[in-house]
């Protein structure tokens, strides 16, 4: 079967850093995004890894091990702002295009 | 990056009717998918949206209650069929540009009552 799995919340303080994890169980494996979804507001991308190792943008880095079914997204630097879902999505096969969701980690950043 | 207009943004829709929902792409894009969100929850996939041909629905979503066109490559619509209040969520339209990016419409709020 298809399975992602992220922590439900997480807590951290402003200024600080923070890496939320994903592992995945997936029949195929064409590449895994990440997003963030604020309150009552659409999913926004954020980054997308299809080969090992680190992609940094800015404040928000994304590694992806495909041996261990396995991702992080780093946020440095945390700002209030950075208070949001954060959504795991793994796309198993290149002709579908389909991505599979995580169930989201709901990040707190407190002063 | 691909901007998808979505809308209505919300509604409040009597049981028993139907509500269609437009997608609408600024520039053409190989895939459109369709997405509900519940409360609280993750995304789940409703169906492809295929271009000139039926949607590939997932399972657990039929034709009949979730109806799907994509008459080209910029446009989509979803039609939620005989609403009841278990129909009351978030759904979204998103369109992959090339392998690499997946973008998001702001959604639709669907409430039943």
């Amino acid at each position: 079967g298809q399975n992602i799995d992220q922590p439900t919340e997480m807590t951290a303080t402003e200024g600080a850093i923070v890496q939320i994890n994903c592992t995945y169980q997936t029949s195929g494996f064409n590449g895994l995004f990440w997003y963030q979804q604020h309150a009552g507001e659409a999913p926004t991308f954020l980054s997308y890894n299809v080969l090992d190792g680190l992609e940094e943008k800015g404040r928000f880095s994304s590694f992806l091990s495909r041996s261990k079914g396995y991702s992080y997204l780093l946020l440095k630097e945390l700002q209030m702002k950075d208070s949001a879902s954060y959504l795991c999505a793994v796309r198993d096969r290149a002709n579908t295009g389909k991505l599979i969701f995580g169930q989201g980690t709901t990040l707190q950043v407190k002063p | 990056s691909a901007v998808i207009s979505q809308k209505p943004s919300r509604d409040i829709c009597q049981r028993g009717t139907s509500l269609t929902i437009q997608c609408q792409v600024d520039s053409q894009v190989t895939m459109m998918f369709w997405y509900r969100q519940q409360p609280g929850q993750s995304l789940t996939l409703i169906a492809t949206a295929n271009q000139g041909s039926e949607a590939t629905y997932e399972s657990g979503f039929v034709i009949d209650k979730f109806p799907i066109s994509r008459p080209n490559l910029t446009f989509s619509t979803l039609t939620v069929s005989n609403m009841s209040p278990e129909d009351s969520s978030i759904y979204l339209c998103s369109a992959h540009q090339g392998p690499t990016e997946a973008f998001f419409g702001q959604g639709t709020r669907l409430t039943v009552v």
